[in-house]
């Protein structure tokens, strides 16, 4: 079965760095997605990676390895309205996106 | 990126009735999709919506429960029909994935809740 791994929650602090990791077993794949979620919102794109290595999108940069089935989400310099949840999804060999359940990003001041 | 609106933003809906929510996008897009998120859980596709045929369900999904219009290239409904408390959850309408790089754009999701 196809599968998308992140970890249910994590706590930072306001202005430190947070990396949230994905681990991922799809068939096939054309491609990683990140989105940020706010509580009753609705997802919004941040980052696609489809080869490896990191892309770096202002404080937000996303890593991807294809041989491991891992990529991981880096905030910098976090603020609190990055309290959110991250959700990870992989593009799989039928351009179905596979979800995973989102990490619940807590920020302390 | 297309702006997507999605109504209605919320409703509070008694067991057994019927509730149609109305996605209209800025654009003609090819791809639209419906997808529903139960609290505290991940995305789960209901169906493609199709211009001009059937929409596509997933798997656990039937069109008696939730059929789906697809009159032109920039509108979709999707009714929840006969609905129950089970069916309490954020209803999303999103467009885009039409090529190996193009990220879904979400509407902001219609919360239901089924008393």
């Amino acid at each position: 079965g196809q599968n998308i791994d992140q970890p249910t929650e994590m706590t930072a602090t306001e202005g430190a760095i947070v990396q949230i990791n994905c681990t991922y077993q799809t068939s096939g794949f054309n491609g990683l997605f990140w989105y940020q979620q706010h509580a009753g919102e609705a997802p919004t794109f941040l980052s696609y990676n489809v080869l490896d290595g990191l892309e770096e999108k202002g404080r937000f940069s996303s890593f991807l390895s294809r041989s491991k089935g891992y990529s991981y989400l880096l905030l910098k310099e976090l603020q609190m309205k990055d309290s959110a949840s991250y959700l990870c999804a992989v593009m799989d060999s039928n351009y179905q996106l596979i979800w995973g359940a989102g990490t619940k990003l807590i920020i302390k001041p | 990126s297309a702006v997507i609106s999605q109504k209605p933003s919320r409703d509070i809906c008694q067991r057994g009735t019927s509730l149609t929510i109305q996605c209209q996008v800025d654009s003609q897009v090819t791809m639209m999709f419906w997808y529903r998120q139960q609290p505290g859980q991940s995305l789960t596709l209901i169906a493609t919506a199709n211009q001009g045929s059937e929409a596509t369900y997933e798997s656990g999904f039937v069109i008696d429960k939730f059929p789906i219009s697809r009159p032109n290239l920039t509108f979709s409904t999707l009714t929840v029909s006969n609905m129950s408390p089970e069916d309490s959850s954020i209803y999303l309408c999103s467009v885009g994935g039409d090529t190996d790089n193009s990220p879904l754009h979400f509407g902001n999701g219609t919360r239901l809740t089924v008393t």
